[in-house]
């Protein structure tokens, strides 16, 4: 089945990087979009961008842009999303999830947690 | 950009009930992209409606969705006691998407 497994929770001092990964399995990979959201404790989901896995081309939102970089590696189905210069509200669990139809994500990973704390 | 506006914020139902989720948008929703998706605490959202009113795969039929334009709704035709959780609405428009705030809905 189509899994998505994102790597576990890092804790980051401000101004610090982070970078957070994705391994896929059971479907074409270069055939899929992935999405990555951000939900910062007690919050909605926040949409920060896509990377189509056939290419590695990337969209991100305007909030986020400068600061995140969407890559993947095609020889171990893994997608991978960098943040720089953190600040305290960064903190989050963040997701990704694949495109499905009509736009929709389907299925998610299971959160990766960011802690941003001096 | 589109911002969509959930309501009610909280819904306080019993198990057995019909529940009725808004989100309305502040233009309209090219192609009807308008998903649902529940998220249950400490778990990844789930997506259960597609394309306005299409069910994702696994979805229960109790679940349906419908609207077009500015203004969707989600429908649970009869509660059952895992469908309390939070619940999201999502648009598409090239090339952003949103969520609206949520929608808790919640055991009375």
């Amino acid at each position: 089945q189509v899994q998505l497994v994102q790597s576990g929770a890092e804790v980051k001092q401000p101004g610090a990087s982070v970078k957070l990964s994705c391994k896929t399995s059971g479907f074409t990979f270069t055939s899929y979009y992935v999405h990555w959201v951000r939900q910062a404790p007690g919050q909605g989901l926040e949409w920060m961008g896509i990377i189509n896995l056939n290419g590695g081309s990337t969209f991100y939102a305007q909030k986020f842009q400068g600061r995140v970089t969407m890559t993947r590696d095609t020889s171990t189905r893994s997608v991978y999303m960098d943040l720089s210069s953190l600040r305290f509200e960064d903190t989050a669990v963040y997701y990704c999830a694949r495109s499905y139809y009509d736009y929709g994500f389907h299925p998610w990973g299971q959160g990766s947690l960011v802690t941003v704390s001096s | 950009e589109i911002v969509l506006t959930q309501s009610p914020g909280t819904l306080s139902l019993s198990p057995g009930e019909r529940a009725t989720l808004s989100c309305r948008a502040s233009q309209s929703v090219s192609n009807n992209y308008l998903a649902w998706y529940q998220q249950k605490p400490g778990q990844a959202p789930r997506l259960l409606i597609y394309g306005a009113s299409s069910r994702a795969t696994g979805i229960p039929d109790r679940f349906s969705g419908s609207g077009s334009g500015t203004d969707f709704t989600l429908t649970i035709s009869r509660l059952e006691p895992e469908d309390f959780a939070v619940y999201y609405c999502k648009q598409y428009r090239t090339p952003l998407y949103t969520f609206g705030q949520g929608t808790n809905l919640e055991i009375k």
